[in-house]
């Protein structure tokens, strides 16, 4: 099955400056990675997601890029802000009838103000 | 707003009791999955269900069971709470087709 790691497990920037989180997958087949974002309390929302035919997708202040050959994709937030600080899961699946979605293992972002 | 209720947000129980955890969903989504949430660990899937009476496992069963009996409401059963089962767990939907998922606020269980 689909194995994701994600790095690093904790991140800690000052207001303004980019974070990148970065995730391996093994799953040649998979063709959709999704980023999650949890806020303290609350469950994971999806925040951008991209698809294996294209290598980058960008909103406003947050990005992904997708290296198809490597099997790495990363998420790229800039300018960022306090209420960036959150925990961030990669995942990945392949978009077929029954797939499920195989989550990293989480990056806590601290922003500091 | 389309959501995803889990009915507890904190719980407590005693080893060996019998706990049934909630979740409801109002977009009439096919398929909904529970996970459970470890640092370090990330979200790992329990079990998951494609439609009304229809369940599958998923990488951590072990210990769990799950029913469906309407397409609105999949609930995670521990028939013999342990302490090792103490964690977060996510209950989340999607709709067929499209491969985001919505998550509920979360149930953190404790047991003792």
């Amino acid at each position: 099955g689909e194995n994701v790691e994600q790095h690093p497990s904790t991140l800690s920037v000052q207001e303004g400056d980019s974070a990148v989180i970065k995730c391996t997958y093994s799953d040649s087949a998979s063709n959709y990675f999704p980023w999650y974002k949890q806020e303290l309390g609350k469950g994971p929302q999806l925040i951008i997601d991209i698809r294996s035919n294209v290598g980058e997708k960008k909103d406003q202040r947050i990005a992904v890029t997708l290296n198809k050959t490597a099997k790495h994709f990363s998420l790229h937030i800039t300018e960022t802000q306090p209420e960036d600080s959150a925990v961030y899961f990669c995942a990945a699946l392949r978009e077929t009838s029954g797939s499920r979605l195989t989550f990293g293992e989480g990056t806590q972002l601290t922003v500091n103000p | 707003d389309v959501k995803v209720t889990q009915s507890s947000r904190y719980l407590v129980k005693r080893t060996g009791e019998k706990v049934f955890l909630e979740c409801v969903q109002d977009m009439d989504h096919e398929n909904m999955f529970w996970y459970r949430q470890d640092p370090g660990l990330g979200l790992r899937l329990i079990y998951f269900s494609y439609d009304v009476k229809m369940k599958e496992k998923g990488d951590i069963p072990e210990g769990y069971s799950v029913s469906r009996e309407k397409k609105e409401r999949f609930s995670l059963i521990l028939e013999s709470a342990s302490t090792n089962q103490t964690s977060m767990y996510l209950c989340a939907s999607r709709t067929t087709g499209f491969y985001g998922y919505t998550f509920g606020s979360g149930t953190r269980l404790t047991v003792v």
